[in-house]
């Protein structure tokens, strides 16, 4: 089981904003990255840091972060946004070793 | 141009052994933190586990699934990065993707860069 809950699946409209939630112990210390994979794609960084996006992410996405939850907010969905997203943080153990949550499929209708 | 080109998966039986190799180009690997992530067949991500630059130390951490059967090391003349992986079961088979790890101090880290991937295949 994996130590970053997210929710199984979300809709927004299009245009409209989203909002993803990634929930877990270690994000009271430590910031949780986002990617972004298309079906028979590798993954794409899109957040990383307290809210930092890579050269090429449009700026509709945006992260954020309270208490044990961190937040990947798109705003302005756009058809090609539609992909399932995955947090990423630290385990809660101390060992700095990485975990992902189970991923979040976003569709937009 | 960063790339990484992995390679080296194929169709493996149970209890037998793989090599993965990862072709790092385009930036100073030898001073790059690397991970290995995984994905199984319409599954999420699973953190592998990671290197560090020998700056740092050189050493390895892994995901307690594979400890102790997961072997992760570098080349930096060879700008190379590998995954020997021995006593594999079938809940092995995935997607092997290797990336670089970023960080900052203690407060955070992520995956810049991904391979396009390996796959493996455990079964008899």
């Amino acid at each position: 089981s994996s130590e970053l809950t997210q929710d199984p699946a979300v809709s927004v409209a299009l245009g409209q904003t989203v909002r993803i939630t990634c929930q877990g112990d270690s994000l009271r210390s430590y910031y949780a990255s986002w990617y972004q994979q298309k079906p028979g794609q590798a993954p794409v960084l899109v957040i990383y840091g307290k809210n930092n996006r890579p050269s090429g992410i449009p700026d509709r996405f945006s992260g954020s972060s309270s208490g044990n939850t961190a937040s990947l907010t798109i705003t302005g969905a756009q058809a090609e946004d539609e992909a399932d997203y995955y947090c990423n943080s630290r385990d809660s153990s101390g060992n700095q070793l990485g975990v992902f949550g189970g991923g979040t499929k976003l569709t937009v209708l | 141009e960063v790339q990484l080109v992995e390679s080296g998966g194929g169709l493996v039986k149970p209890g037998g052994s793989l090599r993965l190799s990862c072709a790092a180009s385009g930036f100073t690997f030898s001073n790059a933190w690397m991970s290995w992530v995984r994905q199984a067949p319409g599954k999420g991500l699973e953190w592998v586990g990671r290197i560090k630059s020998k700056t740092d130390g050189g050493t390895t951490d892994y995901a307690a699934p594979v400890k102790g059967r997961f072997t992760i090391s570098r080349d930096d003349s060879k700008n190379t990065l590998y995954l020997q992986m021995n006593s594999l079961k079938t809940e092995d088979t995935a997607v092997y993707y290797c990336t670089t790890e970023g960080f900052m101090g203690y407060s955070s880290s992520w995956y810049g860069y991904w391979g396009q991937g390996t796959l493996v295949t455990v079964s008899s």
